[in-house]
């Protein structure tokens, strides 16, 4: 079964210091695995996706299929980052969604 | 700020009650779904459409019906049959039927059982 796991429900960092959000999942095909972020008072909305190797905001995060891990990084965490931050994976149209961590960055 | 919407922001019911929340999309998007977001549990799919009159049951389908009479509409139904039915409701589309794309999410409904 698909499942995606967020171990870390709320993380504290100070500005300027590194952040990696762990996202470990279970799936038996090729994932398709997105980080989705809600800051305060918006709609939940797209971040990255693992499909386009891009950087957003500053966030990376690479697909690791030996460790089926898909963690977010980011070198210099700034207070605007303080948000919810979801990875998810995708089966065709069918979407699986983490528990969530919280990101607090601190001044 | 359109694309999805979800109304109302805010609803309150007695219990025993059915209530029905609604979802439009004007992004012409094929499929789109339900989720119910509760504190510590992330997002859990409720139901899904990828075309018109046609709809499958997501991880927590019980208690809750869907109708997909046209592209743009997916509302939900939350029944008396719901256990526990106070929750924020989001609902959120992507473009077609391919994999790996993105999902749209509307405002959300937060409902309230009394």
């Amino acid at each position: 079964a698909q499942r995606v796991t967020q171990p870390e429900k709320l993380l504290s960092v100070f500005k300027g210091a590194p952040v990696e959000l762990k996202c470990n999942y279970s799936y038996s095909g090729s994932p398709e695995l997105f980080w989705y972020v809600q800051y305060s008072r918006q709609r939940l909305q797209l971040l990255l996706r693992h499909i386009s190797r891009e950087s957003i905001k500053g966030f990376t995060a690479d697909l690791n299929k030996g460790e089926t891990s898909f963690h977010l990084k980011k070198p210099f965490a700034q207070e605007e980052d303080s948000a919810m931050y979801y990875c998810a994976l995708g089966n065709f149209n069918k979407f699986y969604f983490g528990s969530g961590t919280k990101l607090n960055v601190k001044p | 700020d359109g694309g999805i919407t979800q109304s109302p922001k805010y609803l309150f019911r007695k219990e025993g009650q059915n209530v029905t929340l609604s979802c439009e999309q004007n992004l012409n998007h094929d499929a789109m779904y339900w989720y119910r977001q509760d504190p510590g549990q992330g997002l859990r799919l409720i139901y899904y459409s990828q075309i018109v009159n046609d709809f499958q049951k997501g991880d927590i389908a019980e208690g809750y019906s869907v109708s997909r009479e046209k592209k743009e509409s997916f509302p939900l139904t939350v029944t008396s049959a719901q256990k526990n039915p106070t929750a924020f409701y989001l609902c959120a589309s992507t473009p077609s039927l391919a994999g790996g794309n993105e999902q749209f999410f509307g405002p959300g409904t937060r409902l309230t059982v009394l």
